[in-house]
């Protein structure tokens, strides 16, 4: 079985502008989950998506949104880029939203804002 | 909120040898589970080891074995003969039973293996 893809693979952006980030689940696997990878804050959840529902959001500002289509490919958009976004940003899949899944992590896109 | 705590920011281990990571965490519940998660230089988030807390008997996984004390909170990790593909960053990782798939992370340790 295919893993977990992310792309692009890396990005750079400016100040202002908006990004989309794309990620294809194990297939199979209808929940996604979204993480941000930064040197000060470390792993943050973003949120989570099963079947097309956000499911569980975390402390990040409205800038910050995703979605899951009926494959269960996810995308997660950041409006009005500011510098702090610059991170590596990480997708997960796993079967369904139970806490006896194992959940598989992608490579990552690395976001550059300039 | 649950939080994880990493103490180590960075370990070294002789090739061959053992090393434990240091976790704990703090949680109301009574019920969740517990992982540890590897990520080497290419970023890719390898799960390492899970834990259900309901459980008593710690988990392993070949030269991966955990210590999990409930009652103290604390999760740690053995890697026993040490390989040079064992140098990366090792994340402690929280699953509530209530949230679904979020996990919370430790702020990690860096692993170094010498040769």
């Amino acid at each position: 079985k295919a893993g977990v893809t992310q792309t692009p693979r890396y990005l750079i952006k400016t100040r202002g502008q908006q990004v989309t980030l794309s990620c294809s689940p194990i297939s199979g696997h209808r929940s996604v989950s979204w993480y941000q990878q930064t040197p000060g804050q470390g792993l943050q959840f973003l949120f989570e998506y099963f079947s097309e529902t956000q499911r569980n959001k975390g402390n990040f500002p409205g800038r910050f949104s995703g979605r899951q289509f009926s494959n269960s490919r996810s995308e997660m958009n950041v409006s009005t880029l500011e510098l702090g976004d610059s991170a590596l940003y990480l997708c997960a899949s796993s079967l369904a939203s139970v806490s006896t899944d194992t959940q598989y992590f992608g490579p990552g896109t690395r976001l550059t804002v300039l | 909120a649950q939080t994880v705590t990493q103490s180590q920011p960075e370990m070294s281990v002789q090739e061959a040898e053992t090393v434990t990571l240091s976790c704990t965490y703090d949680t109301s519940e009574s019920d969740y589970y517990l992982f540890w998660y590897k990520q080497p230089p290419s970023r890719q988030m390898i799960l390492v080891i899970r834990q259900e807390a309901y459980k008593q008997q710690n988990a392993t996984e070949n030269r991966f074995s955990v210590n999990f004390q409930k009652a103290a909170k604390s999760f740690s990790l053995k890697i026993s003969d040490s390989q040079l593909g064992d140098a990366a960053m090792y994340f402690c990782a929280y699953r509530s039973l209530e949230y679904g798939n979020k996990l919370v992370f430790g702020a990690g340790t860096i692993l170094r293996v010498k040769s």
